[in-house]
């Protein structure tokens, strides 16, 4: 079962243009969502979070949202630059049968930023 | 300064063999945990550990095993058990409560059984 689903495995952006990256989630328990950027053979890093009591969080070129009526958040990048063209995960974090709190990840959307 | 170490970067395995997959933390974090990435499959699970000496099956642990001697090491074996191990295996740590901090991650070791 899929709890953290990213549905676009792939998407273009005009450099310069703003990068809208989704996500859905089933579980209304998750306290915490997270993006994480990847780059090739590199391990993720972290980019950004946002806590399940707001609606909206801001770094710089990137916003997340949370809505979390719908189960969904989204990143958006603005403007996109080359150097944002990476594997982006969305990921979720809860408490696992073992009473730990451990991060669920998605499957991933790779950026691709077009001069 | 900091970090995950993952070693080696590159390991090529025969059919047949168990491997070792190293992963040394200096963060002080108490969690550690082994994801594998495969192309379109995203990150998945494989082992956790919350405190020295004791971890837990992740989603995909058939055919590994880990120990947990030390707070700082995690290190992963990938037996002959498993039945498709070429994959880009990664070690994370978090301080335990993973809140939005989230985790660290190490740069990834590639196995490829040939």
């Amino acid at each position: 079962d899929q709890q953290v689903k990213q549905n676009s495995p792939s998407l273009s952006v005009q450099e310069g243009r703003i990068s809208i990256l989704n996500c859905d989630y089933t579980n209304s328990m998750f306290d915490y969502f997270l993006w994480y950027k990847k780059y090739p053979a590199e391990g993720p890093t972290f980019l950004i979070s946002i806590s399940s009591i707001k609606d909206k969080n801001e770094d710089g070129r990137f916003t997340v949202f949370l809505n979390k009526s719908a189960k969904h958040l989204s990143l958006h990048i603005v403007p996109s630059q080359p150097g944002d063209s990476a594997v982006y995960f969305c990921a979720a974090s809860g408490y696992s049968n073992f009473g730990n709190e451990k991060l669920t990840f998605g499957t991933g959307t790779r950026l691709t930023i077009i001069p | 300064d900091g970090g995950i170490t993952q070693s080696p970067k590159y390991l090529f395995r025969k059919e047949g063999q168990n491997v070792t997959l190293s992963c040394e933390q200096n963060l002080n974090h108490d969690a550690m945990y082994w994801y594998r990435q495969d192309p379109g499959q995203g990150l998945r699970l494989i082992y956790y550990s919350q405190i020295v000496n004791d971890f837990q099956k992740g989603d995909i642990a058939e055919g590994y095993s880990v120990s947990r001697e030390k707070k700082e090491s995690f290190p992963l074996t990938v037996t002959s058990a498993q039945k498709n191990p070429t994959a880009f295996y990664l070690c994370a740590s978090s301080m335990g409560q993973t809140g939005n901090y989230g985790y660290t991650f190490g740069s990834g070791t590639r196995l490829t059984v040939v």
